[in-house]
Parts: C-alpha cells; structure tokens; sequence
C-alpha cells in the first residue's frame, strides 16, 4: 500500500529559527503532492501544493519545498519562523495510476510549536 | 473564507444512539466528497468517497452498515454512524474536491463525536 512518511512527530523552535520538515512517500509513479497546515481549532488549509514543473514550491506565508524525485521526498522549508506558525503540518501524496486518479493520502502530521 | 461548512462541531452521546454529520461544499458544486476519520496522534484515514447520485465507494475495513453515507445534492452529503459505540468515538472530517483534474482538496473544520 502507498505510504506517506513524516520524521518528526512534534518540533520545537524559538521564533526566527529555521524550519524543515521532512516528508517522503512510497509510490515512484506520477504524484501531486501537498502540504496542509491545521492551526489549532481550524480546520486544513492548504499551504502549498506540487504538480508539475518547478521542483522547489513558493507557498503562503513565507513557506516552500523542494519535490526531489530521486528521493521520493518533499520537505517543507522555512527559513524564519514566528509563534503563529505554531500548528499541525500534514504532508500527503495524490498518486495517478495510467492516467487514473488516486486518493488523498496523509502522513501522520507534525506538531510544531514555536516558543516566544 | 470558509469553502466547506460541517455540521455539528461537537456532538457527545449515548452508545447506542444515531449521529448524522453534515458537509456542505459553499463554493461550487461538488460531485465527489470525501469522508476522513482521525485519531489522536495519527493521520488522516479515507473512510469513504461520496459520490453525487450514487453509491458511496468505501474503504477497505469501513463498514458501510455502520457508516451511512447520503450525497443527494451537488453541495451536501450526509455521514450517519449508525448505533454508535464508545469505539466510533472520534474525529471525523469531510473534504470536497472541485472536480477533475489537478486540484487540492478543501476540508471542513471537523466533527469531534464522543460516545458515552
């Protein structure tokens, strides 16, 4: 079965740190790939989405990643974080099969907290 | 602004009793929903993809039986845990995609269902 994969269960910064969250999924096919944010008490929002083109993605507020094929891998970036980044991050993989599409599949989500 | 509305927030209940959870797609017209079950510290499971004027398509182990699911018009469909028990005491979040192609999907804020 296709699988997503997030390293850190639950990171903890002090504002202005830099941020990388690591994501990586089983399927060598033909992927999008997301990364949604759930800010406590709200529901996902998506912060940036990869489909095809440029492997490094600009997403909101300040965020990006990298799709390295070669390493089934996409990892969120930030190079400076602030309290209100604190929430749950969720990678997932929306893989296509000849031409079909799959489903939404979600890694178990990172917790970052951000400390004043 | 919010694209996906669920309803209710929050319901507590006695096993045994009947729990209809509504999603309503407020942007466009929605043809396929999808039905997300989530534990604490876990991901997002699919339980089921609900299809506008059809049958739901469950996921492997989701009991249909148990877990009715209604897409009777283009911006609503219903998910009823039917005789609930303390087991099916979860979060339950509903998600809509905007139709074919390449696109991510929007989430409703999530329905917390405690059995007593």
């Amino acid at each position: 079965a296709q699988s997503v994969s997030q390293h850190n269960h639950h990171v903890i910064l002090s504002e202005a740190a830099s941020l990388e969250l690591g994501c990586n999924y089983s399927y060598g096919g033909t992927v999008n790939l997301f990364w949604y944010v759930q800010y406590p008490g709200q529901h996902l929002q998506l912060l940036l989405k990869y489909f095809s083109g440029d492997p490094l993605v600009k997403g909101i507020k300040g965020f990006e990643a990298e799709f390295i094929k070669s390493k089934f891998s996409f990892n969120l970036r930030k190079p400076s974080v602030q309290w209100s980044d604190t929430a749950e991050y969720f990678c997932a993989v929306r893989h296509y099969y000849g031409g079909s599409q799959g489903n939404l599949i979600f890694g178990k989500g990172t917790k970052l907290s951000v400390k004043p | 602004g919010a694209v996906v509305s669920q309803h209710p927030s929050w319901v507590i209940c006695k096993s045994g009793t009947s729990v209809k959870i509504e999603c309503r797609s407020l942007d466009f017209q929605a043809t396929t929903m999808f039905w997300y079950r989530q534990f604490p510290k876990q991901s997002l499971m699919l339980m089921a993809t609900s299809n506008e004027g059809s049958k739901a398509t469950y996921e492997q182990g989701v009991e249909k039986d148990k877990f009715l699911i209604n897409h009777a018009s283009l911006t609503l469909s219903t998910l009823t845990v039917t005789s609930a028990h303390p087991e099916d005491s979860s979060f339950y979040i509903c998600s809509v995609s905007p139709g074919a192609g390449n696109q991510p999907q929007h989430f409703g804020d999530g329905t917390r269902l405690s059995i007593l």
